[in-house]
């Protein structure tokens, strides 16, 4: 049973690019959380979703961010236009549809914006 | 903004020795979540708990929730190197996410 599968595991980007990063439930898994963690620090929320619906994106930022998690594949969450701030490791949890306290986590991808 | 607070931010101590690490916050949670994270990986659920005053036993790790609900702490008797880590807490919070405390990395030398 394949654990939350995120890839890619590192990421580089230059300053105005995009970066994509991908998120695969374990199997059975309908809900969706993506976490950003700076260097020293805890995990922050940033949205929770579930298929072809966005449920709570309150920790997203206004701009340059989105995330989606499509009927078919796995979730993307996309940042447009990166900056160095956004440099950061990234994880993905998903869990059943019995509870939020049930997330399991995937390795993380850590972005570095150049 | 929830907060949780956790102390020490920072633990260095020596094989065989015990710790207490504390979770706290202002707010009630329904549940708390104690998670262990490994350099390059992600966090690795290590127990929840959800009645106030509950206390829970996983091996040499010992966890309890406080009467009301806004605190935890973890107890480690005897520690290892295999222990070393991040160690944080989580509480649900609006029945849709988790908030995460500031986190407790803990070095256990040999």
């Amino acid at each position: 049973n394949a654990g939350v599968m995120q890839n890619p595991r590192h990421l580089v980007r230059r300053r105005g690019q995009e970066a994509r990063l991908r998120c695969s439930p374990m199997k059975g898994h309908s809900h969706v959380y993506w976490y950003r963690q700076l260097p020293e620090e805890g995990l922050k929320f940033m949205v929770y979703l579930q298929k072809e619906n966005i449920i709570d994106e309150s920790g997203m930022p206004k701009e340059r961010f989105s995330a989606e998690f499509p009927k078919e594949g796995p979730s993307i969450l996309r940042i447009q236009q990166v900056v160095r701030g956004d440099s950061a490791a990234y994880f993905c949890a998903s869990s059943p549809p019995t509870g939020v306290e049930t997330q399991y986590f995937g390795p993380g991808t850590r972005l570095l914006v150049l | 903004t929830q907060l949780l607070e956790q102390s020490p931010q920072f633990l260095s101590i020596q094989e065989g020795e015990n710790l207490t690490v504390y979770c706290n916050s202002s707010s009630v949670f329904s549940s708390l979540q104690w998670y262990r994270q490994e350099p390059g990986e992600g966090p690795v659920l290590l127990v929840t708990v959800v009645t106030g005053g509950e206390v829970k036993k996983l091996k040499r790790l010992t966890f309890q929730f406080g009467d009301a609900r806004k605190d935890s702490s973890l107890h480690i008797t005897a520690a290892q190197p295999g222990d070393t880590g991040l160690y944080l807490c989580a509480g649900v919070y609006n029945t849709d996410k988790l908030i995460f405390g500031t986190g407790t990395r803990l070095q256990v030398f040999p």
